[in-house]
């Protein structure tokens, strides 16, 4: 079964420019996370899908960050204009919804490789 | 949600058992405990969870006491392989809103030596 797939890997830009990066999740997954990597750090949530429903944007910087998720399937996280202190790995993850198996919410999340950004 | 507490490093040798403790004092009692693994380079990846006492999969065991206010991540025989940094988070039973997100400290970055 294929994993949790982003693109680009890698990418290099000038400050002010903009960029996208986009997440194609597990197949029947409908829980779709954006998280940001600075390094030596833990991801942090940016935001969380529910089908193409944003449930949880509190932590997205909503001046220069956009995400969409039209069909609750693969995903767009953009930034318009970077900045510098934008330089970090973007991390896409999904997770089924619902009662797992356990009896409880089981938040397993599935995460990609992650998108390098790199602001000059 | 409960905030944890973990050693920033650790260091082992190939073939001993790895321990790290993680401290979650706050912790609710819809909070359940999970850790996950990160290798460089790579996304996290789910390892373990558990609500009280004491649950073992193929990768490793979690003890839980039962005042539930800390957690052990048990690695038997490590190797070099295992050379990763391993993140404790609380995340709170339920669905909807928040309910379910994980929030991620530092973790412990562990260094398996030959």
């Amino acid at each position: 079964e294929a994993g949790v797939v982003q693109s680009p890997r890698y990418k290099i830009i000038e400050k002010k420019q903009p960029v996208a990066f986009w997440c194609n999740p597990i197949s029947g997954h409908n829980t779709l996370y954006w998280y940001l990597q600075n390094l030596g750090q833990g991801p942090e949530l940016l935001i969380r899908y529910e089908n193409e429903e944003a449930v949880d944007d509190s932590q997205l910087p909503k001046d220069r960050f956009s995400a969409e998720r039209l069909k609750g399937v693969d995903s767009t996280l953009k930034i318009q204009p970077a900045e510098l202190g934008d330089s970090a790995v973007y991390l896409c993850a999904s997770s089924t919804s619902g009662t797992g198996e356990r009896g409880w919410a089981y938040n397993e999340q599935f995460f990609g490789p992650g998108t390098r950004l790199t602001v000059l | 949600l409960a905030k944890t507490t973990q050693p920033i490093s650790m260091d082992s040798y190939e073939g001993q058992e790895v321990n790290i403790t993680c401290s979650h004092n706050n912790i609710a009692t819809n909070d359940y405990i999970t850790w996950y693994q990160q290798f460089p380079s790579q996304g996290p990846r789910f390892i373990i969870q558990g609500y009280k006492t004491k649950v073992t999969n193929e990768v490793a065991s979690l003890f839980i006491p039962a005042d539930r206010k800390s957690s052990t991540l048990s690695l038997p025989r490590v190797s070099l392989s295992d050379t990763a940094v391993y993140y404790c988070l609380v995340a709170r039973r339920g669905y909807g809103g928040s309910q379910g997100n994980l929030i991620f400290g530092k973790g412990t970055k562990l260094s398996v030596k030959p």
